[in-house]
């Protein structure tokens, strides 16, 4: 257990809808980063923030947005979905390290 | 352009050791980590390199050649709970912060 909490674990949608994840990050890291699995892709960064500033930004799509709450924990908001948005998306946190963390995923599914 | 190679698949038995090689071409270099990662599941860290050399944890050993932008990944008494992704991800400066940019993985299948 990396001590990263992700909900739901599961998901199952339909195209055009939108989609709230939810992560909270291991006590006392600052740091949030999410990522985006699917089976021909790997493992894709999307987004940091760092103590509630955006720090970084992969190839996330503009109907994707997230943020970081004052109390370090970071939702991923998914929009206008489509069928190949379904797949595992991650989030990790660290510390002051480099080291990140991951939590357990949650799985998307748009039908 | 961001590039990390590994291969697709590898395979072998029980008490071997096998290595897993990871090439990378990334603009930006701040360390280059060693995932794990079984079906469905979270990633999990398994080592990480900064310098040159090898750095050896129990059963798993690291190595990196910054000037050749190459690493590898040995891992010694393979035992059937080994079978899983391995993830090579390369630390980038992106922005105010940093990415990891991940290579899509090589599946090891242990058999006994």
């Amino acid at each position: 257990d990396s001590g990263v909490t992700q909900t739901p674990k599961h998901l199952i949608t339909a195209t055009g809808q939108r989609v709230t994840l939810r992560c909270s990050p291991r006590s006392g890291d600052l740091s949030v980063y999410w990522y985006q699995q699917s089976l021909d892709q790997g493992l894709q960064f999307l987004i940091q923030y760092y103590n509630g500033e955006e720090r970084a930004k992969g190839n996330i799509l503009e109907r994707f947005s997230a943020q970081q709450f004052p109390d370090l924990h970071s939702e991923l908001n998914l929009s206008s979905l489509e069928l190949g948005d379904s797949a595992l998306y991650f989030c990790a946190s660290s510390d002051t390290t480099d080291t990140q963390y991951f939590g357990p995923g949650t799985r998307l599914t748009v039908l | 352009g961001q590039n990390i190679d590994q291969p697709t698949e590898m395979t072998a038995t029980e008490g071997a050791i096998v290595q897993i090689n990871c090439t990378y071409q990334t603009s930006g270099f701040n360390g280059l980590f060693w995932y794990q990662q079984h079906a469905g599941e979270a990633p999990t860290f398994l080592s990480y390199n900064v310098l040159d050399g090898l750095e050896e944890k129990g059963r798993f050993s690291s190595f990196l050649s910054r000037s050749k932008g190459y690493s590898y990944l040995l891992l010694k008494e393979l035992q059937m709970k080994d079978s899983a992704s391995y993830l090579c991800a390369v630390v980038t400066p992106n922005q105010a912060g940093t990415a990891l940019i991940f290579g899509k993985g090589t599946t090891l299948s242990v058999s006994s």
